[in-house]
């Protein structure tokens, strides 16, 4: 079975601070990874993806996330916060071979001017 | 964007009855996706679809039926509507030949039951 575990379901950092949302994992194979972005009354957009080739992998709007398989995680950075960056965010996982992708609980990030 | 349309994108109805969403793809993709989003739960997979006429649980299903009749459009019925199925629902779309299990979304429909 596979799961996510995302950490902090509220994250505020001030516009210009560095992002970082955090994201756990928990898959008996080695797992395909998402993070997607959900702005207000939209529906959800891929933000980027890891599926091995790479363990950082560089997203849309100046996101990335590194795959680091020895502490099950996925966190998604960004180096400087815009306000244009609000939004809800998710991590989701699949092991490739149910067909099917298990979403985190997700994390709203705020920004303050 | 992924051609992916959902209808109605607002409802309003009453507790006990029958509610059809609809999902409709011009992308040909192979598998579509219903998923409810609640407060604190993210998205929850109701049901999904792997073809025309193969469907399969999610883990909410009860409630909910869905059908695929044509390669386009998977439909999401809750055959007695309760309190409980106020939620958004998306419905998601991958494409054929991926191994990544990758998903596209639609824009949702808010789903109130009084």
């Amino acid at each position: 079975a596979q799961s996510v575990t995302q950490l902090g379901s509220h994250v505020s950092v001030s516009e210009g601070a560095l992002v970082l949302l955090r994201c756990n994992y928990s898959s008996s194979v080695p797992p395909y990874l998402f993070w997607y972005v959900q702005y207000p009354n939209q529906g959800l957009q891929l933000l980027l993806k890891y599926t091995s080739a790479a363990t950082l992998v560089k997203g849309i709007n100046g996101f990335e996330a590194e795959f680091k398989k020895s502490e099950t995680s996925f966190h998604l950075t960004k180096p400087s916060a815009h306000m244009s960056d609000a939004a809800e965010y998710f991590c989701a996982v699949s092991d490739g071979g149910n067909e099917k992708l298990t979403f985190g609980t997700g994390t709203r990030l705020t920004i303050i001017p | 964007d992924a051609g992916i349309t959902q209808s109605p994108r607002h409802k309003v109805t009453e507790t006990g009855t029958p509610v059809t969403l609809r999902c409709h793809q011009t992308e040909n993709h192979r598998y579509m996706y219903w998923y409810r989003q609640d407060p604190g739960h993210g998205l929850r997979l109701i049901h999904y679809s792997y073809g025309v006429k193969d469907t399969d649980k999610g883990e909410v299903s009860d409630g909910y039926s869905v059908s695929r009749s044509k390669t386009e459009d998977f439909l999401l019925t809750l055959e007695s509507a309760t309190s409980s199925q106020t939620s958004v629902y998306f419905c998601a779309i991958s494409p054929t030949g991926t191994q990544y299990n990758e998903q596209f979304f639609g824009p949702g429909t808010r789903l109130t039951v009084l």
